[in-house]
């Protein structure tokens, strides 16, 4: 089955640097992949995503990245702030299925 | 609905129990599933229904755990003979199924379930 991971398991950052955080996939097939924000106490939302015919995608300060060759796959975060701290999570929809692997989550802290 | 709708926020059980956990999926959404977070931890998958197709229930830990959808509106996960570990913050999600891929799930804000 699909084997998502996520590195590193938490990263801390000065506000106004950039936090870049990278998944990687097992399932050659996939060809959906989301990141999801959760905010302490708060549901997951749906932040950005790309499938798989994209190599990057871009939402004001957000970016996500993809690489089919080597599986893998990068949120970036540029001029970060503190509302950005939150556990990330990154996921890849599982081929001939209809659901998502997720990965363990990313805990990033911007320091004021 | 506006968005998924999960009930109770929170519940608080006593050991041997059983409970009973409420979805309400966005309004035209086939697909639906349960995921578990531990404190601290990733989103564990439990089961996903989709449409009138059987259930995939390969993520329930134990017999102890079942779900049910009715069409494509109100799914109820029950878990039978609470026991500790199965404190948790249990979301639902949501997603339209457009053809593959599907967009992305929409997370209800989850039962908080305590057992003491």
């Amino acid at each position: 089955g699909e084997n998502v991971e996520q590195h590193p398991s938490t990263l801390s950052v000065q506000e106004g640097d950039s936090a870049v955080i990278k998944c990687t996939y097992s399932d050659s097939a996939s060809n959906y992949f989301p990141w999801y924000k959760q905010e302490l106490g708060k549901r997951p939302q749906l932040i950005i995503d790309i499938r798989s015919n994209v190599g990057e995608k871009k939402d004001q300060r957000i970016a996500v990245t993809l690489n089919k060759t080597a599986k893998h796959f990068s949120l970036h975060i540029t001029e970060t702030q503190p509302e950005d701290s939150a556990v990330y999570f990154c996921a890849a929809l599982i081929s001939g299925n209809n659901r998502l692997a997720f990965g363990k989550g990313n805990q990033v802290v911007v320091i004021p | 609905g506006a968005g998924v709708s999960q009930s109770p926020s929170n519940k608080v059980t006593e050991k041997g129990k059983d409970v009973e956990l409420r979805c309400d999926p966005i309004s035209g959404h086939t697909a639906l599933y349960w995921y578990r977070q531990r404190l601290g931890q990733g989103l564990e998958f439990l089961i996903y229904f989709q449409g009138n197709s059987a259930p995939d229930k390969s993520g329930l830990p134990s017999d102890r755990f079942s779900a049910e959808r009715t069409g494509e509106s109100v799914s109820t996960l029950t878990i039978q003979r609470t026991q500790q570990e199965d404190s948790a913050v249990y979301l639902c999600a949501s997603s339209l199924l457009i053809g593959p891929p599907p967009d992305g799930y929409t997370f209800g804000s989850g039962t908080r379930l305590t057992v003491v």
